[in-house]
């Protein structure tokens, strides 16, 4: 089965403080993708990854970075924590070829409250 | 643009009785169609795709769903609705040929099945 872990299931930071979200996948999938998820919304993508050291922006980009380093990990980064990133953020992975390309797989999710 | 709804926030059924969670789908050229399904504190499950073929699909837990090009939808369905699928389903499009495999997400279906 494939396995995409999130380092925190709940954090709590304060405006203003940089936050990193980690992901960790261990099917070797070359894609990598970070949403967040608020009520009404969906999922909206913040970034995407489709190899190591590549990203590419989604479609709500602002105030996040990311970093890949490492095929099988990709961080999101809040620069500076403010009250409306507060929500719940998914990792998700996806291989490039193959019968399963086109599905992704998505960890637990982070909820993030910052106060 | 590729873009997704799903018009109904909540759907409220009997258990036992038949379920239908509503997409409608927008892309300029071909889509693959994708369900996921959120249990309570728990990240996105794969449930079903359309890639190309056969309109109806089948997936997990019973779950199918009818492809329309038509009218540019892909209704889930289950013919006899369960407590336990109780949960959170988002549809989701991807255009054929657009770079790497984004996908963009509906506002998501509450399902309640009651007893």
């Amino acid at each position: 089965d494939v396995k995409v872990t999130q380092s925190s299931r709940y954090l709590v930071k304060r405006t203003g403080e940089k936050v990193f979200l980690e992901c960790v996948q261990d099917m070797d999938h070359e894609n990598m993708f970070w949403y967040r998820q608020d009520p009404g919304l969906g999922l909206r993508l913040i970034y995407f990854s489709y190899d190591v050291k590549m990203k590419e922006k989604g479609d709500i980009p602002e105030g996040y970075s990311v970093s890949r380093e490492k095929k099988e990990r990709f961080s999101l980064i809040l620069e500076s924590a403010s009250t409306n990133q507060t929500s719940m953020y998914l990792c998700a992975s996806s291989p490039r070829t193959g019968r399963f390309t086109d599905t992704q797989y998505f960890g637990p999710g982070t909820r993030l409250t910052v106060l | 643009a590729q873009s997704v709804a799903q018009p109904e926030d909540q759907v409220n059924v009997a258990e036992g009785n038949p379920l239908t969670v509503k997409c409608t789908y927008s892309v300029s050229g071909n889509p693959y169609l994708f369900w996921y399904v959120q249990y309570p504190n728990r990240g996105l499950q794969f449930l079903l795709k359309y890639i190309t073929g056969d309109n109806l699909v089948k997936g997990s837990y019973g779950f199918e769903a009818e492809f329309n090009k038509s009218q540019t939808s892909f209704h889930l369905k289950k013919p006899s609705a369960l407590v336990s699928d109780s949960a959170l389903y988002f549809c989701a499009v991807r255009e054929v040929k657009a770079a790497g495999n984004k996908l963009t997400f509906g506002g998501g279906t509450r399902v309640l099945v009651k007893p």
